[in-house]
């Protein structure tokens, strides 16, 4: 069965400390590795799309990275709105249907 | 360029009522997905359509169900509403098949 696991659930830094969220997967042919940024009240936003192992993608303080067991988001020097749910789903080559982790709540303070 | 849209933002009903959602998808895109995000869980697949027909569902049962239109809008509606239908439903859009999803901004349903 298809699934992804995020973690953590939640993580608190302080403005300028960097991390890193989790996103473990397993998918019968993964097709494509799917991030985006949830703010509460609101529909996800894309971030990237990782489709074969080794491969990156950057964004401003963002940097997404995938194996062929998990993906990485990179989160550098973070500010106070990189607050939001990061979201995690893959997509198998079969279907259309994203399968989505339950997410990382990042708050940033200053 | 215009995002996905949906309407209403929120919505109010009682148990055992029927509720229909609109959406309408990014100029261009062809298929149209809903997901499900009740409060704790994360996003659950509910239908995908394209040109017009329902391409795959969820497991969700018969009362939720769809359809979309020949300007690729779509409609999604629940039957016999139940408390656990209370949940953010979202509608995504992509060009075709297997590429990237965009969401609109979902729609708020309370079902007491």
């Amino acid at each position: 069965e298809d699934q992804v696991t995020q973690s953590p659930e939640a993580l608190r830094l302080q403005e300028g400390e960097s991390s890193s969220l989790n996103c473990s997967y397993t998918v019968s042919g993964l097709r494509g590795l799917f991030w985006y940024r949830q703010d509460p009240g609101k529909g996800p936003e894309f971030l990237f799309t990782l489709y074969s192992a080794g491969e990156e993608k950057e964004k401003e303080r963002l940097k997404a990275t995938l194996t062929k067991k998990e993906s990485f988001l990179h989160i550098t020097a973070p500010k106070p709105e990189d607050s939001a749910t990061y979201l995690c789903a893959v997509q198998a080559r079969s279907t259309d249907k994203l399968i989505f982790g339950t997410g990382t709540r990042l708050q940033v303070f200053p | 360029e215009a995002g996905v849209t949906q309407s209403p933002t929120h919505l109010i009903k009682t148990r055992g009522q029927q509720v229909t959602l609109r959406c309408s998808p990014i100029s261009g895109h062809t298929s149209v997905y809903w997901y499900q995000q009740a409060l704790g869980l994360g996003l659950q697949f509910l239908l995908w359509y394209d040109e017009g027909e329902e391409r795959n569902r969820g497991n969700f049962p018969p009362r939720f169900s769809g359809r979309q239109f020949p300007n690729y809008s779509s409609e999604l509606n629940v039957n016999a509403l139940e408390l656990e239908d209370s949940a953010l439903y979202l509608c995504a859009s992509s060009l075709g098949f297997q590429e990237t999803q965009y969401f609109g901004p979902g729609t708020r349903l309370l079902v007491l």
